[in-house]
């Protein structure tokens, strides 16, 4: 079946470092890929999305590219913020059949002043 | 914007009891989730439905049910509740196009003792 796996937390940086957070997946056919993040006491909310390969979604500074050779959609960012802090999903939806979202175990960053 | 509200947001019940745990959202979206999350395991998907009186199961439905009577309101039953069933509950909604962003609830943490 469909699976999502992302690099264990929590990731530690101080204010300005740079960040990347793995994410590998396995799908049949060509899947979506979307990272979510998930602020301390708030619902998931959808970071950036990539429909096919070599697409790079991005937003708020973050960045990330549908690498269908390795089946990875890494997240980046090039100076991280204290208001990053959160914990990120990377997740895929299937390009037939089912509707819903297959997500990872999440990554929970912390950002250090 | 839209909402996506979950009656509760902590819920302490007991082993064996039935409980209901209910979502609305305000955007007329076709399509609603159910997910529980858990540390290290992510957001697992228990039901969906796609349209009123419409249900599919997830991947871990065992010990769940759903209702959709309507098309803003999705609920999700523990028949009995048992104490592996302490997690929080995430709900979503989206519009009935898969590549639209889910919205997500701010989740209810079940405690069942």
């Amino acid at each position: 079946g469909d699976s999502v796996t992302q690099m264990e937390g929590p990731v530690t940086l101080s204010e300005e470092a740079f960040l990347t957070i793995n994410c590998t997946y396995t799908a049949t056919g060509y899947p979506s890929l979307f990272w979510y993040v998930q602020y301390p006491g708030e619902g998931l909310q959808l970071l950036l999305k990539a429909t096919k390969a070599d697409d790079k979604g991005s937003n708020k500074g973050f960045e990330a590219t549908y690498r269908k050779e390795t089946t990875s959609f890494h997240l980046e960012k090039g100076s991280v913020q204290v208001s990053d802090s959160a914990v990120y999903f990377c997740a895929l939806r299937r390009d037939t059949g089912r509707r819903a979202l297959t997500f990872g175990s999440g990554t929970r960053l912390q950002v250090q002043p | 914007d839209v909402k996506v509200t979950q009656s509760s947001r902590y819920l302490v019940k007991r082993t064996g009891e039935k409980v209901f745990l209910e979502c609305v959202q305000d955007m007329d979206h076709e399509n609603m989730f159910w997910y529980r999350q858990d540390p290290g395991l992510g957001l697992r998907l228990i039901y969906f439905s796609y349209d009123v009186k419409m249900k599919e199961k997830g991947d871990i439905p065992e010990g769940y049910s759903v209702s959709r009577e309507k098309k803003e309101r999705f609920s999700l039953i523990l028949e009995s509740a048992s104490t592996n069933q302490t997690s929080m509950y995430l709900c979503a909604s989206r519009i009935d196009s898969p590549l639209e962003k889910l919205f997500f609830g701010s989740g209810t943490q079940l405690s069942v003792l």
